[in-house]
């Protein structure tokens, strides 16, 4: 399967721990993409990479979220100090960097994070 | 933020129906992609525009770029059950970020 892998699928987690999440991108793509999503809700944006430089991060997230993407391959997502309102899917999607028509983002298949 | 509103919001169809939904944002962009959920997984992507007025096939599903770069819309063709889910526009402004809508949810009845 060469398509966007996350990992793990679920987590519960008690509120105040902290959690991990991953993504591998496909291989070929350098663009990496997480977003947030809650029931009923379009995928919200979080944050972005290119290669291993964050280009962007939402004002929507607190100190308490880190992204990383050490080697521009796979990236981490990271909450410390987990509340119940972080209880959300967080999806993870990649690209090749854009240049005219080849901007198709594919996703993951999630984490969806359950904090008690 | 930008602000992508879809619609409808949820559709009831009969099985062998067209369906068509929209996408409309204030805000001009470069590409609009579509996608379609279903419970418990991610978005699958279904359909990438990248030029105003731009009509684009997949099977039965169609997709159109609007001329003032600012909507998109699809279009699924004789439907079938295993066509619900919920359909999600995102667009994207140069090359940076993608931005969604709430989605239309769509169901089939047999």
């Amino acid at each position: 399967d060469t398509g966007v892998s996350q990992n793990p699928r679920h987590k519960i987690t008690k509120r105040g721990q902290n959690v991990t999440f991953r993504c591998d991108p496909i291989s070929e793509h350098n663009r990496l993409y997480w977003y947030r999503q809650t029931l009923g809700q379009g995928p919200e944006f979080l944050t972005y990479f290119q290669n291993e430089a964050q280009l962007e991060k939402s004002r929507l997230l607190s100190d308490r979220f880190s992204a990383e993407r050490p080697k521009g391959s796979f990236s981490t997502l990271e909450i410390q100090r987990t509340e119940q309102g972080d209880s959300a899917m967080y999806l993870c999607a990649s690209s090749l960097e854009p240049r005219g028509r080849n901007t198709e983002a594919f996703f993951g298949q999630g984490t969806r994070l359950t904090v008690v | 933020g930008q602000q992508l509103n879809q619609s409808p919001q949820s559709m009831f169809i009969q099985e062998g129906e067209d369906v068509s939904m929209n996408c409309t944002s204030s805000s001009i962009f470069n590409t609009w992609l579509w996608y379609k959920q279903d419970p418990g997984e991610g978005p699958v992507l279904l359909i990438a525009l990248y030029k105003a007025g731009e009509l684009t096939s997949n099977g039965r599903l169609t997709a159109q770029f609007g001329i003032t770069r600012k909507d998109s819309f699809l279009n699924i063709s004789a439907s079938i059950p295993s066509d619900v889910g919920i359909y999600f526009c995102a667009g994207q402004r140069n090359f940076n970020k993608f931005y969604f809508g709430s989605g239309t949810k769509l169901n089939v009845k047999p």
